[in-house]
């Protein structure tokens, strides 16, 4: 079945860019999302991209999809003690409205 | 701003019980979900519902129910609750013109 992998934790020092990457098995994904949650809060929307699009920038956040090497990445530029959180990957198949998640990536910002 | 409302933020049930967790949604999106979130396994899919009345059953529906009797409303059922669901149990809905989930605060269910 369709799997989506994440590693489980970045840390980055203030200022600095994080870069949150992810991989996944179906071929046939048209979305591609990544979520944010703080602690003890449900998941916010960060952004998603469409299949057929390489790139996507969103102020600090840039999104890059490698479809060949089914790879997503997340840059967030100029990282702040604010964007400490759990950053989901998620992807949508063709064939229906469920998204599949990764595991997670916990992002420590040390100031 | 779309708002997904869940009933409560921590629940605290004995073995046997059964448990109802509601969601509300005020933006008359056709889709809902139910996720439960557990470390190390991220988010996976119990049921969904593409409309009123209707439901799918997810990744993961064994010992879960669901219950959609009005668009706004997504109802979780555990009809016998077992320490194995202690988790964090997050709805979310979708606009059937869109792809974008947008998920509510969750519930942090504890068994004992």
């Amino acid at each position: 079945g369709e799997d989506v992998e994440q590693s489980l934790f970045l840390s980055v020092r203030e200022g600095d860019s994080s870069v949150i990457n992810c991989t996944y098995t179906d071929s046939s994904s048209t979305y591609l999302y990544w979520y944010k949650q703080e602690p003890g809060a449900g998941l916010q929307l960060l952004t998603y991209i469409f299949s057929n699009m390489d790139m996507k920038q969103d102020q600090r956040l840039t999104v890059l999809l490698n479809k060949k090497d089914k790879h997503l990445s997340l840059r967030i530029a100029d990282t702040q003690t604010g964007d400490s959180a759990i950053y989901f990957c998620a992807e949508m198949g063709g064939a229906t409205n469920k998204l599949i998640f990764g595991t997670g990536t916990l992002l420590a910002v040390q100031p | 701003d779309v708002k997904v409302t869940q009933s409560s933020r921590y629940l605290v049930k004995r073995t046997g019980e059964k448990v109802f967790l509601e969601c509300v949604q005020d933006m008359d999106h056709e889709n809902m979900f139910w996720y439960r979130q557990d470390p190390g396994l991220g988010l996976r899919l119990i049921y969904f519902s593409y409309d009123v009345k209707m439901k799918e059953k997810g990744d993961i529906p064994e010992g879960y129910s669901v219950s959609r009797e009005k668009k706004e409303r997504f109802s979780l059922i555990l009809e016998s609750a077992s320490t194995n669901q202690t988790s964090m149990y997050l709805c979310a809905s979708m606009p059937g013109t869109s792809y974008e989930q947008y998920f509510g605060p969750g519930t942090r269910l504890t068994v004992t």
